[in-house]
């Protein structure tokens, strides 16, 4: 059953520690992306990767750091830099390219800073 | 960072109304439309991508139109269900970065029955 996986579901960290969201798919899609989501606001970018070992910065990447080693996976670190971590962080991927570009989405993990 | 927006930001129907909003984006350097449906605690779904000035999609009682000129599309949802209710996100893609979307805040319909 081909899909995206996030996990954790929910996850708690204190202040001042990084944290890494796991993101995984068996699309065999080259593309992935990271997005957050902040109540009444759109989903807003913050990493991309079009291929393995490389990616770019979206439009909110300060504090977020990734990285793409396997073309299943793409973990989201989550820094101290981060001024206001607390937010639902989704994970999506696509064939760049690809008929429509439909990008599909994980389920999301939603992090709480304390 | 292009700016997309969606009106209203929620909306509340009864069963069995008919239901329209609204996603405006830039309407200089378009590629393509997309619309999605999010249901509560599941992963955003694809409905329609388009791209051409004039299209019309439609799926069971949910339809859309494009206006890439003045920069607008239309969703439109016939004899709403509950199993509707969900946030309609729609987002823009441009010429310079495919696959680059840019979402709206979305629209959170609640249709009661």
């Amino acid at each position: 059953d081909g899909g995206i996986t996030q996990s954790p579901k929910y996850l708690f960290r204190k202040e001042g520690q990084n944290v890494t969201l796991s993101c995984e798919q068996n699309l065999n899609h080259d593309a992935m992306y990271w997005y957050r989501q902040d109540p009444g606001q759109g989903l807003r970018l913050i990493y991309y990767s079009q291929i393995v070992n490389d990616f770019q910065k979206g439009d909110i990447a300060e504090g977020y750091s990734v990285s793409r080693e396997k073309k299943e996976s793409f973990p989201l670190t989550v820094t101290s830099a981060q001024k206001n971590p607390t937010a639902f962080y989704l994970c999506a991927s696509s064939i760049p390219g690809g008929a429509d570009n439909e990008q599909f989405f994980g389920p999301g993990t939603r992090l709480t800073v304390l | 960072i292009l700016n997309v927006e969606q009106s209203p930001q929620s909306l509340h129907v009864q069963e069995g109304d008919s239901t329209n909003f609204t996603c405006s984006f830039p309407s200089s350097n378009f590629y393509a439309l997309h619309w999605y449906r999010w249901e509560t605690a599941k992963s955003p779904e694809a409905l329609f991508v388009m791209t051409l000035n004039g299209d019309e999609k439609k799926k069971g009682r949910i339809s859309a139109t494009l206006n890439t000129k003045e920069g607008y599309s239309y969703l439109y949802i016939k004899g709403s269900q509950p199993e509707d209710s969900a946030t309609y996100l729609c987002a823009f893609e441009t010429v310079y970065n495919f696959n680059k979307f840019y979402f709206g805040s979305g629209t959170k319909l609640n249709v009661k029955p």
